[in-house]
């Protein structure tokens, strides 16, 4: 059984850098499928950030220039660093992964990241 | 920029049916539509891929199409418990690129 859990630091000053990790269990994240972060700002939609897929990294065009992903295999971790946050990157964070047919079939349940100023 | 439309709320009653629609703007709706329930505080849940398949587990009575550019997702024999958020989304081979549309609130009156 797959699950994912992520871990966030709850609260980010604006203009700083947003780091939040998602353990994955029950498969390794280098054996295939596309791993990624989707987040879900308040009162709005879901918007995906980005996915990794056995070393290789796929960004969303509009986050790109302040989007980071990586795994660790050692640890079967996906990380996703944001940087210069500001309000509007307040949101839930989730990870989550890709099952074939390419829709997202396992989740995370989140991590609320609230900017500050 | 690429996005999907839906429509910010929808409502039936129960025992009705209701159909909500994701309309591509930029982006070629194909054959890697999935739908997405998700209650208030709870992560999303796939409950169609591929257009219309269902994963296991998931109630006949959610049912997916697509015509032209536009998917639609159906819910049947609406219950209270369908009251959620749902999200469509569109996956392209081409770029690999998930694209989300921006979510229709459901309402069972």
């Amino acid at each position: 059984q797959v699950q994912l859990q992520e871990s966030g630091p709850g609260l980010v000053k604006s203009s700083e850098t947003l780091s939040v990790t998602c353990d994955v269990s029950g498969y390794p994240i280098i054996n295939g499928f596309y791993w990624g972060w989707i987040r879900r700002p308040p009162g709005k939609g879901l918007e995906w950030l980005g996915s990794f897929y056995r070393g290789d990294v796929y960004y969303n065009p509009y986050f790109k220039s302040r989007v980071s992903i990586s795994g660790d295999r050692s640890k079967n971790q996906v990380s996703l660093t944001l940087t210069a946050v500001t309000a509007a990157d307040t949101a839930t964070y989730f990870c989550a992964r890709v099952g074939s047919g390419f829709p997202w079939d396992y989740w995370g349940r989140g991590t609320l990241v609230t900017v500050f100023s | 920029q690429s996005s999907l439309t839906q429509p910010a709320s929808v409502s039936g009653s129960p025992g009705q049916s209701v159909t909500m629609s994701c309309t591509g703007v930029n982006i070629d709706v194909g054959f890697f539509v999935s739908w997405y329930r998700q209650y208030p505080g709870e992560a999303p849940k796939l409950i169609i891929y591929e257009v219309h398949k269902r994963p296991s587990g998931v109630s006949g009575r959610f049912s997916g199409s697509k015509s032209g550019n536009t998917a639609s997702l159906t819910i049947s024999g609406l219950q209270t418990e369908d009251e959620a958020d749902y999200h469509c989304c569109s996956y392209s081979s081409k770029d690999t690129y998930w694209v989300f549309g921006g979510g229709t609130k459901l309402t069972v009156l």
